[in-house]
């Protein structure tokens, strides 16, 4: 069975700080995806990074960066300088090989930016 | 523009009736699937489909029930034995049988009951 954990359940900041949103993981298979979403109050989900179990190498785009450690199962997101327009829920979401198609979601973490 | 369209956005239900969530995709993906958020759980899967005429339980089933006879639609409809019906609702879609997933996320419907 594939779990994800978001430890954190809500994080509140005030705008320009740097803000790290953990995710672990836990799957059997050797092949899967990570992903991270964000849920703004409209309620669409929207899409922010996919990465491969095979990539490990750390992404940044923008103020956002991903850290994909394999030896933690951890797939943690990173918010530096954080504005007011990134508050929102997050999702932390595994897709895979042998469930491959339904994605298993974490619990989201309610961000809150204060100016 | 292609994508995926839940309707209505807000629904309320009276006890003990049925109510169905409609999904619309035309983005040609042969799988969709439908979620339920409530707070603080994150989003749990209700049901999934990979193929027309064929779909599967996720988690939490009980009190659901699917239809896909068409590959552009996935109505989800709440029956009365549905305990706690009042949630948020999204419905998702994607390819299969390729190398890197990727979803697309309805907008959601607001169910509540009343």
């Amino acid at each position: 069975a594939q779990k994800v954990t978001q430890a954190q359940t809500e994080i509140s900041v005030v705008e320009k700080e740097d803000v790290t949103l953990d995710c672990v993981y836990e799957t059997r298979d050797t092949t899967y995806y990570l992903f991270w979403y964000k849920q703004p109050p409209s309620g669409e989900l929207v899409f922010l990074i996919r990465r491969n179990s095979f990539d490990e190498q750390n992404e940044i785009s923008g103020r956002y960066s991903w850290n994909f450690q394999k030896s933690t199962s951890s797939f943690n997101f990173t918010i530096t300088a954080s504005q007011v327009v990134d508050s929102a829920v997050y999702f932390c979401a595994l897709s895979g090989g042998t469930s491959y198609g339904k994605l298993t979601f974490g619990q989201g973490t309610i961000l809150t930016v204060h100016p | 523009d292609g994508g995926i369209t839940q309707s209505p956005k807000y629904l309320f239900r009276k006890e003990g009736q049925n109510v169905t969530l409609s999904c619309e995709q035309n983005l040609n993906h042969d799988a969709m699937y439908w979620y339920r958020q409530d707070p603080g759980q994150g989003l749990r899967l209700i049901y999934y489909s990979q193929i027309v005429n064929d779909f599967q339980k996720g988690d939490i089933a009980e009190g659901y029930s699917v239809s896909r006879e068409k590959k552009e639609s996935f109505p989800l409809t709440v029956t009365s034995a549905q305990k706690n019906p009042t949630a948020f609702y999204l419905c998702a879609s994607s390819l299969l049988g390729v190398g890197v997933p990727g979803y697309t996320f309805g907008s959601g419907t607001r169910l509540t009951v009343v």
